[in-house]
C-alpha cells in the first residue's frame, strides 16, 4: 500500500530537550516536504526536499531542521523545542510529474 | 510575503446542494492549484488539481480557475453530509516544492 508514515503519532516533551520526527514514503517519490497546522493558520511549510541531499527553506524554518540522506526518509528535528512549537505537523510527499502531494497522518507535538 | 486566503466558514449547505467554496492568491506567479479535503483529526487529502483558466470536472466536484482575477474555486454538486470537512486550497509557483495553503474552509452539509 503507497503510504506516507510518521513517528511518533503523539508527542509530549519539555523546552530544550530535542527530538527528531521520522518520516518515510514507500512511493519513490523525488519529493518531500514538512508542514505544521496551527488553528486559524492553515499549512504552513517549513521545509521541502526536491532529492536526496538537497533541502530548501519554505515559509517557517526557524527552530527546525531537515536532512534527506535516503529518497525515501526526510526526518524533521528540533534542536531545542520551544512551547511555541506546539503543534500538528504533516509530512508530505510527491513526485515530479504533478504537484500532488500526499500527506502522513501527521504527529501532534507539545512542548511544556 | 505570498498569502493564499479563504472564507474560514462555516459553510453551511443542505443535502443535495451546490457548495460553492472560493480561494484568491497574492502571487501572480503561481501557476498550480490544488483542494485538499481535510476530516477532523485526518490528514488532508487531495481531491482536484487545476493548471489552466477555465474549469476541470471530475464527478461531483469542480475546479474553476481564473489566473486574472487571482481566483480559484471549488464547487460540489449534490453536497452529501460525508463532504463536511475543512477544504484547503493550495497554490504553487509551478517550478519547485514552495507550497502556500489558505487557512480553510470549513464546510457543513446538514441532512
Amino acid at each position: 500500500e503507497a503510504q506516507v508514515t510518521q513517528n511518533p503519532r503523539y508527542l509530549i516533551t519539555v523546552t530544550g530537550k530535542k527530538l527528531t520526527v521520522t518520516c518515510s514514503q514507500n512511493m519513490n517519490h523525488e519529493y518531500m516536504s514538512w508542514y505544521r497546522q496551527d488553528p486559524g493558520l492553515g499549512l504552513r511549510q517549513i521545509y521541502y526536499s526536491m532529492n536526496v541531499e538537497v533541502t530548501d527553506k519554505g515559509d517557517v524554518p526557524e527552530g527546525y531542521k531537515v536532512s534527506r540522506k535516503e529518497k525515501r526518509n526526510f526526518p524533521l528535528i528540533l534542536e531545542s523545542p520551544s512551547p511555541n512549537q506546539t503543534s500538528l505537523y504533516f509530512c508530505a510527499s510527491s513526485s515530479p510529474k504533478g504537484y500532488e502531494q500526499y500527506f502522513g497522518p501527521g504527529t501532534r507535538l507539545t512542548v511544556t | 510575503q505570498k498569502e493564499v486566503e479563504q472564507n474560514s466558514g462555516p459553510l453551511s449547505v443542505p443535502e443535495g446542494a451546490i457548495a460553492s467554496l472560493n480561494c484568491t492568491y497574492s502571487d501572480r506567479g503561481s501557476q498550480s492549484f490544488f483542494w485538499y479535503r481535510q476530516y477532523s483529526g485526518k490528514s488532508p487529502e487531495l481531491i482536484m488539481s487545476i493548471y489552466s483558466n477555465g474549469d476541470k470536472e471530475d464527478g461531483r466536484f469542480t475546479a474553476q480557475l481564473n489566473k486574472a482575477s487571482q481566483y480559484v474555486s471549488l464547487l460540489i454538486r449534490d453536497s452529501q453530509p460525508s463532504d463536511s470537512a475543512t477544504y484547503l486550497c493550495a497554490v504553487n509557483d509551478g517550478y519547485g516544492q514552495n507550497f502556500v495553503f489558505g487557512p480553510g474552509t470549513r464546510l457543513s452539509v446538514l441532512p
